[in-house]
């Protein structure tokens, strides 16, 4: 149980374009889903805390409008990267927790390899 | 700051062994930690978690040590085998809905 699907896995893309990651709960309501990002040999930088039919809560620095999420379902929560730059090229995770498991344990997607040319 | 930072980067151990990650954490505040496991180019997997009111716990063939006097908790793995080969990520909370991942330790098991 817990799974946690993250779709693609990976993309190469122009710069100057947007690019859509999906994260989704297959076997459990998430209650909240949270979106990393994680520089090679580093640890996971928190983004974005997202519930579902809400806002996002982006962390200091991270920039909203860069980044879109939309969590329109208890499954389902969607990272925009929009007008990407190379700059932007990183692995980006997504993970899900919900309140009828153990409370605080984050379930983890495999991760979206971006790539900006 | 808080932090949770950990003390070696790397970890070498020969297949068969005992292998001990440490993860040090400077909130104190903090009454919940979990171990995950990071293979290359994958996310990060639970392994096992505790919370403040024990000093440890066993899970299958790994432990998890909690240490609050020192701020410090560690995760032993026994009889290393290669497919433990990974970075290991210590991450605390502290009643909220977010974790803090150290900053990983990786894991390397040779035969």
């Amino acid at each position: 149980g817990a799974v946690v699907s993250q779709h693609p896995s990976r993309v190469i893309c122009k710069s100057g374009t947007s690019v859509k990651i999906e994260c989704r709960s297959l076997d459990f309501q998430a209650t909240t889903m949270f979106w990393y990002r994680q520089f090679p040999k580093k640890s996971l930088m928190l983004m974005a805390t997202s519930n579902e039919g809400s806002k996002a809560t982006y962390e200091q620095g991270v920039e909203k409008d860069k980044f879109l999420i939309n969590h329109a379902s208890l499954t389902l929560s969607t990272l925009t990267v929009t007008s990407a730059h190379p700059e932007d090229s990183s692995f980006y995770i997504c993970s899900a927790r919900t309140d009828r498991l153990a409370k605080n344990i984050q379930y983890f997607g495999a991760g979206t390899r971006l790539s900006v040319l | 700051g808080e932090s949770v930072g950990l003390h070696l980067p790397t970890l070498s151990v020969q297949e068969g062994d005992n292998s001990i990650i440490n993860c040090a954490y400077s909130n104190s505040a903090s009454d919940y930690f979990i171990w995950y496991k990071q293979e290359s180019g994958k996310g990060p997997q639970f392994i096992i978690d505790i919370r403040s009111n024990m000093d440890k716990r066993q899970g299958q063939r790994v432990t998890v040590l909690l240490n609050k006097t020192v701020k410090h908790l560690s995760l032993q793995i026994a009889a290393t085998q290669p497919g433990d080969s990974a970075v290991y990520f210590c991450a605390e909370n502290m009643d909220t809905d977010k974790l803090i991942f150290g900053t990983g330790t990786r894991l390397q098991v040779f035969p």
